[in-house]
């Protein structure tokens, strides 16, 4: 089966870093991918891990362990449009990515 | 280069109607997802297909739901006597290829089902 974890919500201060973490346990492995996604709004592609290591993107990062089954988002110079929630998302063996609930991410002045 | 189109964005339909959600993949991609997101709830895979063809419908429910990605025209989502549970909201992503690692999905802003 699949077994996806993240925090549901986190706040963070403008100009802050944040790490969002995310497990998982899954049949098979291909790649973890980070989406984010405002409210009422399409998920939209940030980033994919499938070796272990650091990824870094511009002020967004991930990190992938594949022997722990554990990856992490971060996020630097937070801006007030971060807020939103961020998916973590694993390709099994299968066809399709299998998605956490998402963590609820919210930017304070 | 437009990206996944979804129509229509907001749909209400009363118990027992037929509820049908369309998505047209951006351009040049063939492999069509159908996701479904509750609530408080992460994105649950529905179906995935490619032109005339399902190739994977392990997330769809045994009856009230059909997908079809005809070689003409957009992909479908169908959902037949609906009840208040269906309300959601369906999201349809593409991508141009399949195999490991090649699964960056681009999603379309979803349609809200709304059951009365």
């Amino acid at each position: 089966g699949q077994n996806i974890d993240q925090p549901t919500e986190m706040t963070a201060t403008e100009g802050a870093i944040v790490q969002i973490n995310c497990t998982y346990q899954t049949s098979g492995f291909n790649g973890l991918f980070w989406y984010q996604q405002h409210a009422g709004e399409a998920p939209t592609f940030l980033s994919y891990n499938v070796l272990d290591g650091l990824e870094e993107k511009g002020r967004f990062s991930s990190f992938l362990s594949r022997s722990k089954g554990y990856s992490y988002l971060l996020l630097k110079e937070l801006q007030m449009k971060d807020s939103a929630s961020y998916l973590c998302a694993v390709e099994d063996s299968g066809y399709a990515l299998n998605f956490g609930k998402g963590t609820s991410l919210l930017v304070t002045p | 280069n437009a990206g996944v189109m979804q129509n229509p964005r907001h749909l209400v339909r009363r118990r027992g109607q037929e509820a049908r959600l369309r998505c047209s993949p951006m351009k040049g991609h063939s492999h069509v997802y159908w996701y479904r997101q509750l609530p408080e709830e992460g994105l649950k895979f529905m179906v995935y297909l490619q032109k005339e063809n399902i190739i994977d419908e392990s997330g769809m429910p045994k009856e009230r739901f059909s997908a079809e990605f005809p070689k003409e025209g957009p992909s479908i989502l169908r959902i037949q006597q609906v009840v208040r549970g269906d309300s959601a909201a369906y999201f349809c992503a593409s991508s141009p290829k399949t195999g490991a690692g090649a699964n960056v999905l681009t999603f379309g802003a979803g349609s809200r089902l709304t059951v009365l």
